[in-house]
């Protein structure tokens, strides 16, 4: 079982509502990134923090996505409203940041569904 | 933009022969990540690779990075079963964004 945790590992909603996933690191890990996975695709980088600050978001649609890691700690990542083009695995991953070579490891996603 | 590029796409391997998974990328980068998933699976860290030349093997895997031609190997010696999966690569940009390439998916039959 991976040891980043993350919750739902499904939902299902239908288009305009709002949804919110959960995610908590490995602990000690600094940065935090969350990604999308469209099914038969490479995940996507949405936002990446360090500590509780956002880093990178340039691939963050903002109009309709946010993402905040208040304490540095577990982060959580709300869509809305909700567009059926939204339907793919959003994964999170932690990484301990600063040291060479160190990879990202990942939760076993969200796998979200807009009807 | 970095790019990431892995070919083949889908590769259906026979049991005990020899297969490699190729991945190039488009511009200068100072990692290299291979990683597996199962279906419904999160990302398993299989390799990383961090300079030109580097080799590492676990198992039947081997992975290899050649930073002058911008690509990176994955060889599987005698395949596997439990070796179906897809295997992904990412590369790092200079600003610490990984970009993963689609995917191989692997089949192993006997």
């Amino acid at each position: 079982e991976a040891e980043v945790a993350q919750s739902p590992r499904y939902k299902i909603t239908e288009k305009s509502q709002a949804v919110a996933f959960w995610c908590d690191p490995i602990s000690g890990h600094a940065t935090l990134y969350w990604y999308r996975q469209i099914l038969g695709q490479g995940p996507e980088l949405l936002v990446q923090f360090q500590d509780e600050s956002v880093v990178d978001d340039s691939q963050l649609p903002k109009d309709r996505f946010s993402a905040e890691r208040l304490k540095g700690v577990d982060s959580t990542l709300k869509i809305q409203p909700a567009e059926l083009g939204d339907s793919a695995m959003y994964l999170c991953a932690s990484s301990l940041g600063g040291q060479p070579g160190q990879p990202q490891h990942f939760g076993d996603g969200t796998r979200l569904s807009i009807l | 933009e970095l790019k990431v590029e892995q070919n083949p796409l889908f590769l259906s391997m026979q049991e005990g022969k020899n297969y490699t998974i190729y991945c190039n990328y488009s511009t200068t980068s100072d990692r290299l990540y291979w990683y597996r998933q199962d279906p419904g699976k999160s990302l398993e860290s299989l390799f990383v690779l961090l300079s030109n030349g580097a080799v590492k093997q676990e198992g039947r895997l081997m992975a290899s990075l050649d930073t002058k031609a911008r690509l990176s190997t994955l060889h599987i010696t005698a395949a596997v079963h439990d070796l179906s999966a897809t295997y992904f690569c990412a590369a790092r940009s200079n600003d610490y964004k990984l970009s993963f390439g689609a995917g191989t998916t692997v089949t192993v039959r006997a």
